[in-house]
């Protein structure tokens, strides 16, 4: 079985300050690695994800992550916030093989952006 | 290109009730899987259907059910509502698992249900 937690429900931080989303994972075969972004009364929407290759990924909205497989974490990271990016954050996983693409979701972590 | 549609988008019940959902994946995909995402916390897996039957099921009860058209479309119901069911429900569309890039889920905006 897969699980995924999030360390922090909460961050608050000053706009155009950086910031770190921590996101660790259990499981005992191999997984994709998903972040989401979830704005206000909306749906999810894929920030970026890691398939394979390099562990450093890039994604949307000048966000990146980082897999890092021994610490079993995938850390979301932005140089500089701006107000646009608060939001509700969710990190997820799927198995790599398998009949299945379900995602298991993390609790999510608020970003609150600060003027 | 239309992405993943829902409707409604928001529905008020009362205990007892029955109610269904509606969701069109995005064009080209095959694959619908519903979660639901109740107040502060991550959505939660229901069921995945693909060639309109149910593939896959998460630890949700038989009051939960689900169809596939063949238009790939899909509806969730919920019977015999209680007030823990209400939640964001959201659908994802994908490519069925197993074919190239079948991992990428595309989310719709959700249906929020209240149950009274």
């Amino acid at each position: 079985a897969q699980s995924v937690t999030q360390l922090d429900s909460q961050v608050p931080v000053f706009e155009e300050a950086p910031v770190e989303l921590r996101c660790n994972y259990s499981s005992s075969v191999s997984v994709y690695l998903f972040w989401y972004v979830q704005y206000p009364n909306q749906g999810l929407q894929l920030l970026l994800k890691y398939l394979s290759g390099s562990t450093l990924v890039k994604g949307i909205n000048g966000f990146e992550a980082e897999f890092n497989k021994s610490q079993t974490s995938f850390h979301l990271r932005k140089p500089s916030v701006h107000i646009s990016d608060t939001a509700e954050y969710f990190c997820a996983v799927s198995m790599l093989r398998g009949a299945t693409n379900k995602l298991i979701f993390g609790t999510g972590t608020l970003l609150a952006v600060q003027p | 290109d239309a992405g993943v549609t829902q409707s409604p988008t928001h529905l008020i019940k009362t205990r007892g009730q029955q109610v269904t959902l509606r969701c069109s994946p995005k064009s080209g995909h095959d694959t619908v899987s519903w979660y639901q995402q109740a107040l502060g916390q991550g959505p939660q897996f229901i069921f995945q259907y693909y060639e309109e039957e149910e593939r896959q099921r998460g630890n949700f009860p038989d009051r939960f059910s689900g169809h596939q058209f063949p238009n790939y479309s899909s509806e969730l119901n919920v019977n015999a509502l209680l007030l823990g069911d209400s939640a964001l429900y959201l659908c994802a569309s994908s490519l069925r698992p197993g074919t190239t890039f079948y991992n990428e889920q595309f989310f719709g905006p959700g249906t929020r249900l209240t149950v009274l």
